[in-house]
């Protein structure tokens, strides 16, 4: 069944790692995106790419990075995990024509 | 800039009863879309409604249905019959039409009471 997954579910890991949330995708969308979501529920576009080797910076300033090498891949990495990095991490894709997203399950990142 | 404008944190419903979540939103563009978003807990985001602002036919989804003004820039959410299942946080969210990303409001936390 075409889906949208994200791996780990649940992710608790200490200062200073680094760590790759994965995203991937068997739907064939070209665009992509990753939302943070705040303990409050609130949800804020940190990156987007609209296809392959392209990648922008979303509207909420985040120290990780993403890259785009496989329409269906989406990962999103931290180099040096910190406490301030807690939070829920949302990959989504679109498709070309069909506004709306597809999510996946999320991410709950906790660094200690 | 455009804004999403949830002014209900919460609110509960009871059971088989009927619920309407607000949802205001700015912007200067005359062509976009709205959407409802619900998130169970711990559970996957998913869309419940979808309206194209140049429809002025409302969008209705089995229980869900929504009310469009446009002028006004209100874009609430019904939920009929109401269910347990139904128990979510709802997020409204905003696309213009040339742009893919999407904008969302806080939320609301809808529960419902047995």
């Amino acid at each position: 069944e075409a889906d949208i997954y994200q791996t780990p579910r649940y992710l608790v890991i200490g200062t200073g790692k680094k760590i790759t949330l994965e995203c991937s995708q068997t739907m064939g969308h070209d665009k992509m995106y990753w939302y943070q979501q705040d303990p409050g529920m609130e949800l804020h576009l940190i990156h987007y790419s609209y296809g392959v080797n392209s990648t922008e910076k979303g509207d909420l300033s985040s120290e990780s990075t993403v890259s785009r090498i496989r329409t269906e891949h989406f990962p999103l990495t931290l180099e040096s995990a910190r406490p301030s990095h807690t939070s829920q991490y949302l990959c989504a894709s679109s498709e070309v024509g069909r506004p709306g997203y597809t999510f996946g399950s999320g991410t709950r990142l906790t660094v200690v | 800039a455009q804004t999403v404008t949830q002014s209900q944190p919460e609110m509960s419903v009871q059971e088989a009863e009927t619920v309407t979540l607000s949802c205001t939103y700015d912007t200067s563009e005359s062509d976009y879309y709205l959407f409802w978003y619900k998130q169970p807990p711990s559970r996957q985001m998913i869309l419940v409604i979808r309206q194209e602002a140049y429809k002025q036919q409302n969008a209705t989804e089995n229980r869900f249905s929504v009310n469009f003004q446009k002028a006004a820039k209100s874009f609430s959410l019904k939920i009929s019959d109401s269910q347990l299942g139904d128990a979510a946080m709802y997020f409204c969210a905003y696309r213009m039409n040339r742009d893919d990303k999407i904008i969302f409001g806080k939320g609301t936390r809808l529960h419902i009471l047995p």
